[in-house]
């Protein structure tokens, strides 16, 4: 069954602190991306790739790294987390014309 | 870069009757495609339904139809006889291509609330 699988599913962190967050595909799609959700602004896009060992700047990179170690993991990385990144991530991917299958979303929370 | 809009914050229907969310986007590219998506209260995003640019059908699937008028750029969803279940969130999405590789556009969504 297709699946895109996301973890932590919620997680508290303090300024400054480190974060990643992670995300597994099963679905042997090229494309994965990471998106956050913040009221107002709907899905905006961070990072993507489109295999192992690429990546792709979105919208809103700024404060972001990522990393495509598989076809199938996908990690988001916060060295220097801000409140200002406090949000809702999603993972998805992707395939072709396809539209994205996505996770169930990891809550982050910078105090 | 292209562009996805909804106007629509929330909307508030009785059940069973009809509701259009509205979507309008910007692109140069010649052939494009346009998705919907719900989300649900748990979070939950999921996909409904697509249409492709070179389409001159609307695409419908169930009760989830789109109203697609090309030379507007806008792509509405339309769902009948809608259920307390509709209620959600609905984004419209844009398959957009960057510099290298394609992703997803979004709108900022329209809150549907379906009442008894």
């Amino acid at each position: 069954e297709a699946a895109v699988t996301q973890s932590p599913r919620n997680k508290v962190t303090v300024t400054g602190g480190n974060v990643t967050l992670s995300c597994r595909q099963t679905n042997s799609h090229n494309y994965m991306y990471w998106y956050r959700q913040d009221t107002g602004h709907g899905l905006r896009l961070i990072h993507y790739s489109y295999g192992a060992g690429n990546l792709q700047i979105g919208d809103v990179p700024d404060g972001y790294k990522a990393t495509r170690t598989t076809q199938e993991d996908f990690f988001l990385l916060l060295e220097l987390a801000s409140p200002s990144q406090t949000s809702l991530y999603f993972c998805a991917s992707s395939e072709g014309v396809q539209a994205p299958l996505f996770g169930e979303g990891t809550r982050l929370s910078v105090l | 870069a292209q562009k996805v809009t909804q106007t629509q914050t929330s909307i508030s229907v009785m059940e069973k009757t009809t509701v259009t969310m509205d979507c309008v986007y910007e692109t140069q590219d010649s052939s494009y495609f346009l998705f919907w998506y719900k989300q649900t209260a748990s979070g939950e995003i999921v996909f409904l339904i697509r249409q492709d640019s070179y389409k001159k059908e609307n695409a419908t699937v169930g009760h989830y139809s789109l109203n697609f008028q090309k030379p507007k750029s806008s792509i509405g969803l339309i769902i009948t006889a809608t259920q307390i279940e509709d209620s959600a969130v609905y984004f419209c999405a844009m398959r957009e291509r960057g510099n290298s590789g394609t992703y997803q556009r979004f709108g900022t969504g329209t809150k549907l609330q379906v009442v008894p």
